[in-house]
Formats: structure tokens, C-alpha cells, sequence
């Protein structure tokens, strides 16, 4: 069955990166697209941006450019979401999910990550 | 604000039918692309309710259908029950922004 597993929560400070990873499973990774979205406390889901795991190439949502950047090694099949100079309002649930470029199918359990001084 | 307009809210008694709106534009919806619709219980991941406007996965209750006209689509929902507690977004693709666009989010109380 299909699985994206994520990292554990992260707690950073302001103007910190955090990296979070995103293991499939279940499928062929370089057959989907992976998809970054994240959802803050109490409110609506967020498209960040995504990636071809068979290229590399990415797609950043404009609220995100210069900020986020989305890795994978295929050899594990795995999928990374590094964001940069962190800041308070980026405290949310990180999601990985798989699909195509389009639309997304499956989704993984969510990273917390806090922003906090 | 989200591209893609929904109602912050809709309920129903156990048994009733509701449906939820998601409204776009000649650049996203009315331009073909699809609409997919997502279930997020309390505390969980989002989980594809309703893919390619109107199909459901497998596992999905028939009380769940989905339909799409122009620039907007619809989430009906029949014979309510408790467990349909939850919040429900609809998911689509614009050509402009050259990016996947979630809708503001519907939360469904089951009165």
C-alpha cells in the first residue's frame, strides 16, 4: 500500500532552516509527483510547491520563492522540504503528498514544525 | 484569501443532504481542470475524497458524489452521519499562477 512516512516535529528559532523528509513507499517513486502543503494552527491548507523525482524539477509557490527548496534521493526513495530564515508564522503542519502535477492522491501523517524564541 | 471560494461552514441533521460550493475562475476550473475533493477528520492528514470531479476512491461511501459546472463544483453529501464531522476542501490547478490551489476549507457539523 502506499506510504509516505515524514520526520519527527521540529522546534527552530526565527531566521533558522528546517529540513523535513518525506520516505514512500508502496510505489514506483519516480512515478509521481511530490507535493509540499502545509496547514497553520486552525487554518486552511497551503500548496507550497512540488517536485518530479524523476527530473528534479521543481515548481515553488510564489509566497514561497527564495525561501523553500524541494530535494529527493531516489536511491531512497525519499523526498525533502528545506525551508529557510524561519520565522513565527511559519509554525504549521508540514504534509509531503504524492500525485501528479495537477492533483494529489496521497498524503503523509504531517510534520509539526514550531517557530519560537 | 483562497482562489478557489468556499463556505466557511454548512450543517445538517443526521440523515439530510448538504452540499458544499468551491467557486474559480476561467484559469483554473473553467479552464478544464479537474476538481478533487479532500476529507480532513480532527488531528489527521487530509484524505482524497473525491478525484476528477466527480469519481470516488475505493472505500469512499456513495453518499459522497461530486459534480462540476463552468467555474464551480459541488460536494453533496447524503444520509449525514456523526463521522462526517470533519473539514472538506476542494483542490484544483491554475494555468496562471502555474499552481495547485486549495480552497479556503468547509467545516461540516452534523447537528
Amino acid at each position: 500500500q502506499v506510504q509516505l512516512v515524514q520526520s519527527g516535529a521540529e522546534v527552530k528559532k526565527p531566521g533558522a532552516s528546517v529540513k523535513v523528509s518525506c520516505k514512500a513507499s508502496g510505489y514506483t517513486f519516480t512515478g509521481y509527483f511530490i507535493h509540499w502543503v502545509r496547514q497553520a494552527p486552525g487554518q486552511g491548507l497551503e500548496w507550497m510547491g512540488g517536485i518530479n523525482p524523476t527530473s528534479g524539477g521543481t515548481n515553488y509557490a510564489q509566497n514561497f520563492q527564495g525561501r523553500v527548496t524541494m530535494t529527493r534521493d531516489t536511491s531512497i526513495s525519499t523526498a525533502y522540504m528545506e525551508l529557510s530564515r524561519l520565522r513565527s508564522d511559519d509554525t504549521a503542519v508540514y504534509y509531503c503528498a504524492r500525485g501528479d502535477v495537477v492533483s494529489i492522491d496521497y498524503w503523509g501523517q504531517g510534520t509539526l514544525v514550531t517557530v519560537s524564541s | 484569501q483562497s482562489v478557489l471560494t468556499q463556505p466557511p461552514s454548512v450543517s445538517g441533521a443526521p440523515g439530510q443532504r448538504v452540499t458544499i460550493s468551491c467557486t474559480g475562475s476561467s484559469s483554473n476550473i473553467g479552464a478544464g481542470y479537474d476538481v478533487h475533493w479532500y476529507q480532513q477528520l480532527p488531528g489527521t492528514a487530509p484524505k482524497l475524497l473525491i478525484y476528477g470531479n466527480s469519481n470516488r476512491p475505493s472505500g469512499v461511501p456513495d453518499r459522497f458524489s461530486g459534480s462540476k459546472s463552468g467555474t464551480s463544483a459541488s460536494l453533496a453529501i447524503t444520509g449525514l452521519q456523526a463521522e462526517d464531522e470533519a473539514d472538506y476542501y476542494c483542490q484544483s490547478y491554475d494555468s496562471s499562477l502555474s499552481a495547485v490551489l486549495f480552497g479556503g476549507g468547509t467545516k461540516l457539523t452534523v447537528l
